[in-house]
């Protein structure tokens, strides 16, 4: 199985500034072929089920605000929150899809400062 | 917009088997391929397997000998039954619609709709 390592564990930001969360990939999720990165990106608040927020790596979902940006390609990804709101704690998951079992990481919180 | 919700006990005794369903609503089943995904509390996520309509499935190595994933069309259902279970059974219980991709000879999925959840503990 592709072991998915997210860091930090949590992480706590002042309102409007920046948050920033690393995925690593065990082996790389970058598929030749279609010239694609098969990772996305769940944001799940207290209470509720993972809400898909980037697929592709870096392809916001539709409704997705654009502050969430992700990045990073191969083994190393990240996904940046530029300013951070309120309303953006919760638990950050990254997940691959490149072969089966997909697998995600553990989760990163985060909280405001 | 489709709709998913899991139900069914969310007590179980060790060694007895977990039986939950998902019932779709919103959208047709058919078509589509279905996970169950799960949770222990304040731990990650784990996908346990998927259905296609067809019957077509899949599971996690990790738990392949102990899952089955079944299907209703015409109740617009899925179920998944977990047996031998343990306290490392313990968790909210998903379901959830996948994307498909055919990868290296089987389906990979990312997963843009979800139930609610349901807690399932097992305890005596």
């Amino acid at each position: 199985d592709i072991v998915m390592t997210q860091s930090p564990d949590s992480l706590a930001v002042s309102l409007g500034e920046r948050a920033t969360i690393h995925c690593k990939s065990s082996q790389s999720v970058f598929y030749t072929s279609s010239n694609n990165d098969y990772l996305a990106w769940y944001q799940q608040k207290p209470g509720q089920p993972p809400k898909l927020l980037i697929s592709w790596a870096s392809t916001r979902e539709s409704g997705v605000p654009a502050r969430f940006i992700g990045s990073g390609s191969g083994t190393a990804f990240t996904l940046t929150i530029s300013s951070l709101q309120a309303e953006d704690v919760a638990v950050y998951y990254c997940q691959q899809y490149y072969t089966t079992p997909q697998t995600f990481g553990q989760g990163t919180k985060v909280e405001i400062k | 917009q489709v709709q998913l919700q899991e139900s069914g006990p969310g007590l179980v005794k060790p060694s007895e088997t977990l039986s939950l369903s998902c019932s779709v609503s919103g959208g047709s089943i058919s078509g589509h391929y279905w996970s169950w995904i799960r949770q222990p509390p304040g731990k990650g996520l784990e996908w346990i397997g998927y259905i296609y309509y067809s019957g077509r499935t899949n599971y996690n190595p990790s738990l392949k000998s102990r899952v089955t994933i079944s299907v209703d069309t015409s109740k617009n259902q899925f179920s998944l039954r977990l047996s031998s279970v343990t306290s490392a059974d313990t968790a909210v219980y998903y379901c959830a619609r996948g994307e498909p991709f055919l990868m290296f000879g089987d389906y990979t999925f990312w997963f843009d709709s979800w139930g609610q959840g349901t807690l399932v503990t097992v305890s005596s």
